[in-house]
């Protein structure tokens, strides 16, 4: 079974500045995606930025990147110019290619982001 | 555009009640999931559906029963409720057969079992 692995719980980070969250994951599988999601105090998810596993190129998403390492099988998330309202719960999240869309999003536990100002 | 609609939005339910967790997505989305988020646990899948009439378990099943008469809802059934239970509980959406498509997700459960 596929496990995913956020080392930090918690972050913090000055306004303006950048600050690099910590995603690790374990497969046997060679195809793949990986996600991270946003949970601001208001429950809501919301999808920041995905990855295929197939693509080399790092996918970005204007104040968001990441640096997807196959290999390593790490997925950090980079948040630069860091904002108040990036404040939140942090989810990296793994899903096979094998399966439905609706089947398994394997999650990390979280990293709680704090900003700041 | 609603979205997707989880009701209700608060709920306290004594051991050994039953209740049904109410959702409904209004994107003609085939895919729809239930998920439940404890403190500290992150996400885990309950139950999921890749279209009407068709669903399948997820990591933690036990005690949650669904069903998907229609591509629109997806209610979630407990059928005995237990502290265990206690949860935040997320539906979710999707309308691609990639697996690299969003999610959509409701604003969440907030259920505590006493």
């Amino acid at each position: 079974a596929q496990t995913v692995t956020q080392s930090q719980p918690e972050m913090s980070v000055q306004e303006a500045e950048t600050v690099t969250l910590s995603c690790t994951y374990d497969t046997s599988e060679s195809d793949y995606y990986l996600f991270w999601y946003k949970q601001p105090p208001s429950r809501q998810m919301i999808l920041v930025i995905r990855q295929e596993a197939y693509k080399q190129q790092n996918a970005t998403e204007n104040r968001f990147s990441v640096n997807f390492q196959k290999a390593a099988k790490s997925f950090s998330l980079k948040i630069s110019d860091s904002q108040l309202g990036d404040a939140a719960m942090y989810f990296c999240a793994y899903r096979s290619a094998y399966i439905p869309p609706s089947g398994p999003l394997v999650f990390g536990k979280g990293t709680r982001l704090s900003v700041i100002a | 555009n609603a979205g997707v609609t989880q009701t209700p939005k608060f709920q306290v339910l004594k051991t050994g009640q039953s209740m049904t967790l109410q959702c409904a997505q209004d994107m003609n989305h085939e895919y729809m999931s239930w998920y439940r988020q404890d403190p500290g646990m992150g996400l885990r899948l309950i139950h999921y559906s890749v279209g009407a009439g068709i669903t399948d378990q997820g990591e933690v099943p036990n005690g949650y029963n669904v069903s998907r008469s229609t591509t629109e809802d997806f209610p979630l059934r407990l059928l005995s409720a237990a502290p265990s239970q206690t949860s935040v509980y997320f539906c979710a959406s999707s309308y691609s057969r990639q697996g690299n498509e969003k999610l959509f997700f409701g604003s969440g459960t907030q259920l505590s079992v006493l």
